[in-house]
């Protein structure tokens, strides 16, 4: 029963390298989120796919780019790293269109851009 | 827009002793709240929510949390601490669906940290 899983579990990139965060659920939600969460300021929503073929920004999208590959996979790229993205990235999904499902999240991946 | 608030950074308790973890919302409408708690280096996992119904919700592991619409409140409640029980806790509230999937906004955190 893996639920979320995000790949990979730790990076360091270089200042303007690229990189792909990986995320896939077997729980057959039509939902599916990035966060990042920075000390004292909580899970802050980068994007978000309400179901397979649409995404939507959240609060802090910039710099990101995100593609949902089919209803598993969302993934997020970073283009060019900087180190204000120095971050842990969770991803998590849910049921869309039935109240008060609760999101299932991924372990993280603890990013660090030098 | 909506809104959470946890207005402590830290709280501490002593093994044994009752725990409450605030939580304060500001959204139009009538929300789903929620809680969650992040063991270290873990990813965050469900404890309770509130939809509708009873305002008081039991969650897992012996928590509850109390919903109070006229002070717009949901503060996470367990009778007796655990050390175990230390982690960060974080509450989140959601408008509900209408046709469109709806995002959590999350709280900004709150430690728990409980004494033996």
């Amino acid at each position: 029963n893996a639920g979320v899983t995000q790949t990979p579990k730790f990076q360091v990139l270089k200042t303007g390298q690229s990189m792909t965060l990986q995320c896939a659920q077997d729980m057959n939600h039509n939902s599916m989120y990035w966060y990042r969460q920075d000390p004292g300021m909580g899970l802050r929503l980068i994007y978000y796919s309400a179901s397979e073929g649409t995404t939507d920004k959240g609060e802090v999208p910039n710099g990101y780019n995100v593609s949902r590959l089919n209803k598993r996979e969302f993934s997020l790229r970073l283009e060019s790293a900087a180190p204000s993205q120095t971050s842990v990235y969770f991803c998590a999904s849910s049921e869309a269109g039935i109240g008060g499902t609760e999101a299932f999240f991924g372990q993280g991946t603890r990013l660090t851009v030098v | 827009a909506q809104s959470v608030a946890q207005p402590e950074d830290q709280v501490n308790v002593a093994e044994g002793n009752p725990l409450t973890v605030k939580c304060t919302y500001s959204v139009s409408g009538n929300p789903y709240l929620f809680w969650y708690v992040q063991y270290p280096n873990r990813g965050l996992q469900f404890l309770l929510k509130y939809i509708t119904g009873d305002n008081l919700v039991k969650g897992s592991y012996g928590f509850e949390a109390e919903f109070n619409k006229s002070q717009t409140s949901f503060h996470l409640k367990k009778p007796s601490a655990l050390v175990s029980d230390s982690a960060l806790y974080f509450c989140a509230v959601r408008l509900p669906p209408s046709g469109s999937a709806r995002q959590l906004t999350f709280g900004s955190g709150t430690q728990l940290t409980v004494l033996p």
